[in-house]
């Protein structure tokens, strides 16, 4: 399964964007990149995905760059609520293999 | 819409002594996961359901863990005899279909205690 390389901590002020990294130089044409966010004592809960193309939602946007090997998890307006374990993890386009979980990144927002 | 369902949500046992956890999926989620979570890292798949067939259980313990699905819907996961590194949250997430594209929901976890 492809892996994923992401800072271990970040930091960031409420109300201010975030720019949350991660690096997947060996993803393949199929993988799509997820992003999940693990808030303390919860399960992880899904944020966001794509394939190729930018991706935006009602939580977040998801820029994709153009050979694909990173991506950028990007929170418009960070309130304290969003911090949180960001994970950015690699599937399989098809029925084959499962969402590997790195250590993620630790994201403390700071009022 | 109901979430995944998990039970109990805290287990203090001693070691040596079996233990088990229960998990609702979504309402016609087919495809059903089991994760370990240690403190401090990522969830670990355990084992993968779709509907009653284990497909992925490359990574569950089998000298001590067991799991089933009944009826491909509600799952149980069994520790026989517990060990003090099985300390743990453990996690159910269902989603409609198999990986890799799909969205996975988990539930709250069961955080497991091994004295």
């Amino acid at each position: 399964d492809a892996k994923t390389t992401q800072p271990n901590s970040m930091e960031s002020n409420e109300e201010e964007p975030v720019h949350l990294p991660c690096n997947h130089s060996t993803i393949s044409g199929t993988d799509y990149i997820h992003w999940y966010r693990q808030l303390p004592s919860q399960g992880p809960e899904y944020v966001i995905h794509g394939l190729t193309s930018n991706v935006n939602n009602r939580m977040a946007s998801l820029a994709i760059a153009e050979d694909r090997k990173s991506s950028t998890l990007i929170l418009h307006r960070a309130t304290l609520r969003d911090a949180a374990v960001y994970y950015c993890i690699l599937g399989l386009g098809g029925s084959q293999g499962n969402l590997i979980f790195g250590k993620g990144t630790k994201l403390s927002v700071k009022p | 819409e109901a979430g995944v369902v998990q039970s109990p949500r805290y287990k203090i046992i001693e070691k040596k002594q079996p233990v088990a956890f229960w998990c609702n999926p979504i309402s016609g989620h087919n495809t059903l996961y089991w994760y370990r979570q240690n403190l401090g890292q990522g969830p670990e798949l355990l084992i993968r359901y779709e509907n009653e067939e284990a497909v992925d259980d490359s990574q569950l313990p089998k000298d001590r863990f067991s799991a089933e699905r009944l009826k491909g819907v509600d799952s149980t996961l069994k520790i026989q005899p517990a060990e003090l590194g099985d300390s743990a949250v453990y996690l159910c997430a269902s989603s409609p279909s198999p990986p890799g594209r799909e969205t996975q929901y988990f539930g709250p976890g069961t955080r497991l205690l091994v004295l």
